[in-house]
């Protein structure tokens, strides 16, 4: 039943490697975003996709790159992981595009690089 | 940058109602008022979202001034449940549209 959802749930790993965060939703919405929360608590948006096109690319290293294989899929893989990259990200979905924006948040991927 | 201004913190008895503030003097003519809240380790939830209108739905109520220039979440009942960073995003409508979190309002419920 979980509507956003997220794998892992936590990710530890090396400076320097590459990884993934996988996300899907089960919503029928046709636009997906990336969040980053870092240590400060500060939520701030990554990416945005419609309908799989990108529509938001906030100043993001090209060490992030998302991947929509289908509209109910955004995954995000970061290469040559750095120590800044340690934060909570969060996944969300919206519905077709309507008067208001209301998003689905999933429960979130800890990254921790060592 | 959010655009918007709120305390940093706030403490609620259980059971009371809880009364959050929000300041978005610069809001433009088609920018809604939203509210999410985070509660510890999980993701945003959507709360509540109006224009103009006061707004009510089964989880809390959203005043807006007239002037549109702020707004007040009110929790009628707060619950230990309710305890939660609140944040208050103005952002025009359609899904395509930002939402830039500030640093919002810690709400602590107390027995």
């Amino acid at each position: 039943d979980t509507a956003v959802s997220q794998t892992p749930k936590y990710l530890v790993t090396q400076m320097g490697n590459d990884k993934s965060i996988k996300c899907e939703q089960n919503l029928g919405h046709d636009t997906m975003y990336w969040y980053k929360q870092d240590s400060k608590k500060f939520l701030k948006i990554m990416f945005s996709y419609n309908n799989k096109e990108l529509i938001i690319n906030e100043t993001v290293p090209n060490r992030f790159s998302p991947k929509s294989p289908d509209k109910a899929h955004l995954n995000l893989h970061i290469n040559s992981l750095e120590l800044g990259d340690s934060a909570v990200y969060f996944c969300a979905s919206s519905p077709p595009q309507g008067t208001y924006n209301e998003q689905f948040f999933g429960p979130g991927t800890r990254l921790t690089v060592l | 940058d959010a655009k918007t201004t709120q305390p940093t913190s706030m403490d609620c008895a259980e059971g009371r109602a809880a009364n959050l503030p929000c300041n978005h003097s610069t809001i433009s003519g088609n920018e809604y008022v939203y509210w999410y809240r985070q509660i510890h380790s999980q993701g945003p939830q959507y709360i509540i979202h109006g224009l103009k209108n006061n707004e009510t739905n089964e989880m809390a109520s959203l005043i807006i001034t007239e002037d549109r220039k702020s707004s007040t979440l009110i929790l009628p009942h707060a619950t230990l449940r309710d305890t939660a960073v609140y944040y208050c995003i103005v952002s025009p409508g359609g899904s395509q549209g930002n939402l830039i979190f500030g640093k919002g309002t810690k709400l602590s419920v107390k027995p």
